[in-house]
């Protein structure tokens, strides 16, 4: 399975645009890239996945380079509420792997007003 | 929907105490896990189950059973409990079996304490 590789914290200020980098070098042909957002006292939320390029929904967008072994999580102008840990995570949908997701320390993001 | 349930909210025991952890799901979600969150970590797996009627070990599977007791319910079982499993507890549930591409979907955690 890939390992990643994540930023322990990240700071920032409201308003401001936040890009998290996550290295995962040993990324198979199949594997996914999904970040979560987790809330303290709460469990994760998904929030983005992508497979190669870029990808946009409401809440963020994920830019992965054509080697595919690093991916940036792009928080569009944060606010006090996007404090939160973000978790990376590699896999594939091979039954596999079912149930091995790895989550490691993930980034604590603080944003400050 | 109530989307992920888990109860208790908070629990505290005495070493060598028993407890089951429960947790629902009602999204007709064919997958459930079970995770534990130490101070300052990333969740880890300890038990996962495909579909109902499997069971299998994760990463952390040693002082716990799981019950997949229905397409709904998955439990989560101390049977004597240690200090080493003081921890948040998390369920969660996904459609398909497929880690990479599927959404799993998180409870609010119940938070353990073993004195």
């Amino acid at each position: 399975l890939a390992k990643t590789t994540q930023p322990i914290s990240m700071d920032s200020y409201e308003g401001q645009e936040v890009n998290i980098t996550c290295s995962h070098n040993n990324i198979a042909t199949n594997d996914y890239i999904t970040w979560y957002q987790q809330f303290p006292s709460q469990g994760p939320r998904f929030i983005i996945q992508g497979y190669k390029t870029k990808v946009t929904n409401e809440v963020a967008s994920l830019f992965i380079p054509a080697d595919r072994k690093s991916s940036t999580l792009s928080l569009p102008r944060v606010s006090l509420s996007d404090t939160a840990v973000y978790y990376c995570l590699v896999g594939s949908p091979s039954s596999s792997n079912t149930g091995k997701l790895i989550f490691g320390q993930g980034t604590t993001l603080q944003v400050k007003p | 929907n109530a989307g992920v349930t888990q109860t208790p909210k908070f629990q505290v025991l005495k070493t060598g105490q028993s407890m089951t952890l429960q947790c629902a799901q009602d999204m007709n979600h064919n997958s459930m896990y079970w995770y534990r969150q130490d101070p300052g970590m990333g969740l880890r797996l300890i038990y996962y189950s495909a579909s109902e009627g499997t069971t299998d070990k994760g990463e952390v599977p040693n002082g716990y059973n799981v019950s997949r007791l229905n397409k709904r319910e998955f439990s989560l079982r101390l049977e004597s409990a240690a200090p080493s499993q003081t921890s948040v507890y998390f369920c969660a549930s996904s459609d398909l079996a497929g880690v990479g591409t599927d959404t799993q979907y998180f409870g609010p955690g119940t938070r353990l304490t073993v004195l």
